[in-house]
């Protein structure tokens, strides 16, 4: 079945330490997106992207980094200037560029060390 | 700010009866309203939006929500429900493209 593949589910970083997540679609999506959750609140958009090579920042991009050099692959880095990395990721797909995603990932839980 | 509320955490149901699993949000602006799907093992996935236009909006499977401004509601709705319908729904409010606040979500649980 076509889904979005998150990994790892739970991930650790220590002080200073970029970390990488990853994040691949087999649904043929073109648009991808990454969003941040923390208690309480809705999902915050972090990166998205359209197109191979192109992404757009979101409401909260600092302190992350992402890259779109496969059409099926999305993965963000969270780097030491993030600040506050502790948080619920999600990234998802849609089929169109302009609305809203359509799936999502299980979701990757991040926690500082 | 926004926030959704889905007013049933579990609903139980047998299979062929009718369901109603229900949504609120609170907004001060214009927004566009969604229903996400979560089935047993598998990611979130969109089961119907509301953006504009006719106030009801269907899905391929059968269930359909209609939007009611002046009760801020967005309710899920299906004549007959499957087995195959049992997972977890959730409401999601947005006022911008690729922004989404979601309610907690409502457990559907089809008994045979």
């Amino acid at each position: 079945d076509g889904g979005i593949t998150q990994s790892p589910k739970y991930l650790f970083r220590k002080e200073g330490q970029n970390v990488t997540l990853s994040c691949e679609q087999n649904l043929n999506h073109d648009a991808m997106y990454w969003y941040r959750q923390d208690p309480g609140q809705g999902l915050r958009l972090i990166y998205y992207s359209q197109i191979v090579n192109d992404f757009q920042k979101g409401d909260i991009a600092e302190g992350y980094s992402v890259s779109r050099e496969k059409k099926e692959s999305f993965p963000l880095t969270v780097t030491s200037a993030q600040k506050n990395p502790t948080a619920f990721y999600l990234c998802a797909s849609s089929i169109g560029t302009g609305g809203q995603p359509q799936h999502f990932g299980d979701g990757t839980r991040l926690s500082i060390l | 700010a926004q926030s959704v509320t889905q007013l049933d955490s579990q609903v139980p149901v047998f299979e062929e009866a009718p369901v109603e699993l229900r949504c609120n949000y609170s907004s001060s602006v214009s927004v566009y309203l969604f229903w996400y799907v979560q089935y047993p093992n598998q990611g979130l996935q969109l089961l119907l939006k509301y953006l504009s236009g006719s106030t009801l909006v269907e899905s391929i499977n059968g269930f359909e929500a209609e939007f009611n401004k002046s009760q801020t509601s967005f309710h899920l709705r299906k004549p007959s429900v499957h087995i195959s319908d049992t997972a977890e729904y959730f409401c999601a409010v947005s006022d911008k493209p690729r922004q989404l606040t979601f309610g907690s979500g409502t457990q559907l649980t089809v008994l045979p």
